[in-house]
């Protein structure tokens, strides 16, 4: 079985500091990780994924994540936050087996980035 | 613009009573899930497809049931053996390779 883990419900750090945003995960095989933003009331949107290659993967908005595979983590970060950073963030870990499962995701539980100005 | 819609944007669900929630998307993903979000909770899988006419449980398919006769579609019935349906409902595609999910912007159910 797959899972992830976000260990801290929130965080928040000051506009222009640099930001983390933690995730484990668990799986049985290579590891298909994916980062999500939730802002209030919407869906889910598409940040950044790791599938394979380079550990450190960049994505939309300026954010980066870092895959450790030792460490079983897969971090969300970018360098200089900005206020309009504040919302939900998702750790995901996607089943890689389409033709049985879909591709399903598990998703952590979430962690609320605030920005304060 | 190719996209995932649901509707509607919120529910409100007598007890005892079915509701249905639409999902629809024109992006010719095969792959299509539902979840549920609940407060401090994330997002729990209810079901999935791969395939029209074809969908498998996921976590908490209890209460609940969809159907895929179209590859576009797929619905979600929310019945009365759902005894605690106050939820977000979220609904999403995604294509055969390892992309990313694209999600509706979901349906806030509450019952009444």
């Amino acid at each position: 079985a797959q899972s992830v883990a976000q260990p801290e419900d929130q965080v928040n750090v000051a506009e222009g500091n640099p930001l983390t945003v933690k995730c484990t995960y668990s799986v049985s095989g290579n590891p298909y990780l994916f980062w999500y933003v939730q802002y209030p009331n919407r869906g889910l949107q598409f940040l950044l994924k790791y599938i394979t290659g380079d550990n450190l993967v960049k994505g939309s908005y300026g954010f980066e994540a870092e895959f450790n595979k030792s460490q079983t983590s897969f971090h969300l970060k970018k360098p200089s936050a900005l206020v309009s950073d504040s919302a939900l963030y998702f750790c995901a870990v996607r089943d890689p087996f389409f033709n049985t499962n879909a591709g399903k995701s598990t998703f952590g539980d979430g962690t609320t980035l605030t920005v304060k100005p | 613009d190719g996209g995932i819609t649901q509707s509607p944007k919120y529910l409100f669900r007598k007890e005892g009573q079915n509701v249905t929630l639409s999902c629809e998307q024109n992006l010719n993903h095969d792959a299509m899930y539902w979840y549920r979000q609940d407060p401090g909770q994330g997002l729990r899988l209810i079901y999935y497809s791969q395939i029209v006419n074809d969908f498998q449980k996921g976590d908490i398919a209890e209460g609940y049931s969809v159907s895929r006769e179209k590859k576009e579609s797929f619905p979600l019935t929310v019945t009365s053996a759902q005894k605690n349906p106050t939820a977000f409902y979220l609904c999403a595609s995604s294509p055969k390779d390892n992309y990313g999910y694209t999600f509706g912007s979901g349906t806030r159910l509450t019952v009444v």
